[in-house]
């Protein structure tokens, strides 16, 4: 499986937007990168995925480089309620559909 | 809300005991996923079913079984409980789970919080 590597912990102000990045250099061509978060022991929430282009929902975009080796997901106004636990995965793509979590990036939105 | 229901919200019971905790998937979903969640260990995935069958294994003990009924809910059964399985336990489900299939990202429960005392 893939594995990704996250900063432990970041802070970002109130209102600017918050980049959080993840390496995944061993990621096969057909693995997607998935970005969840958990809220204080919340389930987890999904937020975006993406294969090879950027994407953009209401929640979030996701750069990813050229070499998929790694990926920002990026909130583009930080609020308070962004204070939470993200996660990146890669899934696999010979094991079905579960998703592996790592340790993840304890983002804190300081006001 | 996503969609999925997952009972108790909280348990405690006692070292040696045995407790189900029980998942309603999202309507139409076919794959249950079950994780532990404890503070040192994170997100731990446990098991996978879909549509009845077991499809993967992860870091389940042997103490531990689910099942998925016919109705697509499914039941997490931890037996001869000890002291370290005290942890939160979420149920997730996804309308894919075959190898090959990428449609579908994982609804998580609000999990059921176990403690062995």
């Amino acid at each position: 499986d893939a594995k990704t590597t996250q900063p432990t912990s970041m802070d970002c102000a109130e209102g600017r937007a918050a980049n959080l990045p993840c390496n995944h250099s061993t990621i096969s061509g057909n693995e997607y990168v998935y970005w969840y978060r958990q809220i204080h022991s919340q389930g987890p929430q999904y937020i975006i995925h993406g294969l090879k282009n950027n994407e953009t929902n209401e929640m979030a975009s996701l750069i990813i480089t050229e070499d998929r080796k790694s990926s920002t997901l990026i909130l583009p106004h930080a609020t308070l309620r962004d204070t939470a636990v993200y996660y990146c995965i890669v899934r696999p793509s010979n094991t079905g559909n579960q998703f592996y979590f790592g340790t993840g990036t304890s983002l804190t939105v300081i006001p | 809300d996503s969609g999925v229901t997952q009972t108790p919200k909280h348990l405690i019971t006692a070292t040696g005991q045995r407790v189900t905790l029980r998942c309603s998937p999202r309507s139409g979903d076919l794959s249950v996923y079950w994780y532990q969640q404890s503070l040192d260990q994170g997100l731990q995935f446990l098991i996978q079913y879909y549509n009845g069958e077991e499809r993967a294994k992860g870091n389940i003990l042997e103490r531990f079984s689910a099942q998925q009924f016919p109705d697509l809910h499914s039941e997490l059964n931890l037996s001869s409980l000890e002291l370290g399985d005290s942890a939160l336990y979420f149920c997730a489900s996804s309308s894919s789970g075959l190898a090959g299939d990428y449609t579908g990202e994982l609804f998580f429960g609000e999990g059921s919080r176990l403690t062995v005392l």
